[in-house]
């Protein structure tokens, strides 16, 4: 157990429709990254968030967006969902800005039909 | 950019069996390089690091060294066993940069039979 949790597990939905992934970081870590892994993409980053700031975003859609709480959990909103966005939603967490490594937690399934 | 490139697979395997995955790396600077493993239905799990040239890192009988002149990182396990059959990432952070984000490689899937 790498203490990130993520909820929900799993999550069907349609097209079109708007979602909502959350995220708790491991007690004491600042930084949040979320990734995204799918069959033809293969696992990439979207977007880090530190203390409650952006920090730095990858290959993120414009129909995807985030944010960081005041308590360091985080949220990762999908709208306008496309079947293409299926795939496993994975959120990680580190300690500092500095710091190198990255805990994962179990990670989002999203289905969309 | 910076990118990793690893073996495809996927990789099947008799119990006892000597493990290596291939793991190459293109970045401007000196990454650290990570391995982690996605077991069947969990999430990514860290297996082992190395920050510098020549660090060996290891973890549950797996090691893996990082060699600056190849550019390589290569997962290595002598003896597997069923409970290794999993997807392994070769992943990389460039230090000093302004986010730390993981790139990863493409995963090889290793399936080990008893």
């Amino acid at each position: 157990d790498s203490g990130v949790t993520q909820t929900p597990k799993h999550l069907i939905t349609a097209t079109g429709q708007r979602v909502t992934l959350r995220c708790s970081p491991r007690s004491g870590d600042l930084s949040v990254y979320w990734y995204q892994q799918s069959l033809d993409q293969g696992l990439q980053f979207l977007i880090q968030y530190y203390n409650g700031e952006e920090r730095a975003k990858g290959n993120i859609l414009e129909r995807f967006s985030a944010q960081q709480f005041p308590d360091l959990h985080s949220e990762l909103n999908l709208s306008s969902l496309e079947l293409g966005d299926s795939a496993l939603y994975f959120c990680a967490s580190s300690p500092r800005l500095s710091t190198d490594t990255q805990y994962f937690g179990p990670g989002t399934r999203l289905t969309v039909l | 950019g910076n990118s990793v490139t690893q073996m495809e697979g996927p990789v099947t395997l008799s119990e006892e069996a000597f493990l290596t995955i291939n793991c190459t790396y293109t970045a401007t600077g000196y990454p650290s390089l990570f391995w982690y493993v996605q077991y069947p239905g969990e999430g990514l799990q860290l297996l082992l690091k190395a920050t510098k040239a020549d660090d060996k890192g290891s973890n549950k009988g797996f090691e893996a060294t990082y060699r600056k002149e190849t550019t390589s990182f290569h997962l290595e396990k002598g003896s597997v066993q069923v409970s290794d059959s999993a997807v392994y990432f070769c992943a990389l952070v460039m230090k000093g940069s302004n986010d730390y984000k993981l790139s990863f490689g493409a995963g090889t899937t290793v399936t080990v039979r008893a």
